[in-house]
């Protein structure tokens, strides 16, 4: 099930950030959404948002204001995820999927990217 | 708004394995379970309360009841052993995520 290509695994320093890109099959941004989710080792899965590309319109987790960035590029059909001010609890492997839509609500998500682990440390 | 699952759930291989996700009015909300073995990605098993995607066998089920959804693992197989997470969606608002994770069961296949 894992059919969206996500960029590879990245060290970064304590406040700077990351940005991880996640393409998807050529018919995803017309009827689906995409959410990131990550999960730190050995945690289970947190969302961090998700954007749903046709109204370039965004939500993200209380938790992730002001530090996360969703964006969709249509013409590859990539998604992107930002996150700034990175410290270690950063650490995490970041997943995109898609998601089903109920009105401009997410659902299922029924495919996965690969992960991708960025590891953030002096 | 929170998902509680219990942390682990045990079964003897042939037997049936029950995992429940606890939550406020979950009958009014719309619940989808993920299997995830380790090192790899999430698999949708259940969307939409009860329905099976395409591909997932028909040992899988799901039941939604008051505050409980079930995940039901009929004639458990040694391949079923991984972690398991609910996922509730729902609308947008000051007070609550759109999207929320229970924290996660390990099935272990004795």
């Amino acid at each position: 099930q894992v059919q969206l290509l996500q960029s590879g695994p990245e060290v970064k320093k304590p406040g700077s950030s990351v940005k991880v890109s996640c393409k998807a099959p050529g018919d995803t941004f017309n009827t689906y959404g995409i959410i990131w989710v990550r999960q730190a080792r050995g945690q289970g899965l947190e969302w961090m948002g998700g954007i749903i590309p046709l109204f370039h319109s965004t939500l993200y987790a209380q938790v992730f204001e002001g530090r996360l960035s969703l964006t969709a590029d249509a013409s590859t059909t990539t998604s992107y995820m930002e996150l700034t001010n990175l410290t270690s609890e950063d650490t995490a492997t970041y997943f995109c999927s898609r998601a089903s839509l109920r009105g401009t609500s997410y659902q299922a998500a029924d495919l996965w990217g690969q992960g991708t682990l960025i590891t953030v440390s002096p | 708004f929170a998902l509680a699952q219990p942390p682990s759930v045990s079964v003897a291989p042939g037997r049936t394995a029950a995992i429940t996700c606890a939550g406020d009015n979950l009958e009014f909300k719309t619940v989808h379970w993920y299997q995830q073995r380790p090192g790899q990605a999430p698999i949708l098993v259940i969307s939409n309360d009860k329905d099976r995607p395409s591909g997932i066998p028909e040992r899988f089920s799901g039941s939604v009841s008051g505050n409980t959804a079930t995940l039901t693992i009929s004639r458990v197989e040694v391949g079923d052993e991984a972690d398991y997470y609910c996922q509730v969606c729902q609308v947008w608002d000051t007070d609550s995520d759109a999207v929320t994770f229970g924290g996660g069961t390990k099935l272990t296949v004795l």
